[in-house]
């Protein structure tokens, strides 16, 4: 079945630092999304990328999809304490609106 | 409005009893699935619906997990002769129709304990 693989598992980073998760799928890709889940909390929908090469941003959050369509990466620039959490990519097949989720990169910030 | 809502938040049984979860997703959301998320680990599908119709159950992991939405809103799933291994949160997502896949709204969860 589809596999989706993250990485890094966790990071910690000070507070003000960047910090980047790459998912990747061992199959082509229809879509990804990217889901925000706090400590205690329930995922939170962040974006859906689409297209080839596609790159997203939302304020200090910077969304890309690979050429390919297997790969796909976050990129958060100044982390804040409020950007706690573990992040997921999602992902579905061609006309199935099932989502696997990737395995999550749990990210903590040091102040 | 008001989003997905799910009962009870948290569940105690003991080993072998049944359980039901209920889950009232977004007012109008054609689509409905169950996730179950084991602790560090992400969701892990289990069944969808389309309406009342259940398009796809490949994730139940065995014939002890029953899942339905008679009217198409309202949706429960049921855990037959409890085990240990069952222990998780079962997360309750919904979403609209639309030509491509849609965003998924999740409720808050029900923390299932089998002791």
């Amino acid at each position: 079945g589809q596999q989706v693989m993250q990485i890094p598992q966790y990071q910690h980073v000070q507070e003000g630092e960047d910090f980047t998760t790459y998912c990747n799928s061992s199959t082509t890709l229809s879509n990804i999304q990217w889901y925000k889940q706090r400590p205690g909390g329930h995922p939170v929908f962040l974006i859906q990328l689409v297209k080839s090469g596609e790159v997203k941003k939302q304020k200090r959050l910077t969304f890309q999809f690979g050429e390919a369509k297997k790969n796909s990466s976050l990129h958060i620039t100044a982390t804040q304490t409020t950007d706690v959490g573990t992040y997921f990519c999602a992902v579905s097949n061609f006309g199935n609106e099932k989502l696997t989720f990737g395995t999550g990169t749990r990210l903590t910030i040091i102040p | 409005g008001a989003g997905v809502s799910q009962s009870p938040r948290y569940k105690v049984a003991k080993r072998g009893q049944d359980v039901a979860l209920r889950c009232d997703p977004i007012s109008g959301h054609v689509s409905l699935f169950w996730y179950q998320q084991a602790l560090g680990q992400g969701p892990e599908f289990l069944t969808y619906f389309q309406n009342e119709a259940q398009l796809d159950k490949s994730g139940l992991p065995s014939d002890r997990f029953f899942a339905e939405r008679p009217e198409g809103s309202v949706s429960t799933l049921k855990i037959q002769r409890t085990q240990q291994e069952d222990s998780a949160v079962y997360l309750c997502a919904s979403s609209s129709e639309g030509l491509r896949t849609q965003p998924q709204h999740f409720g808050d969860g029900t923390r299932l304990s089998i002791l």
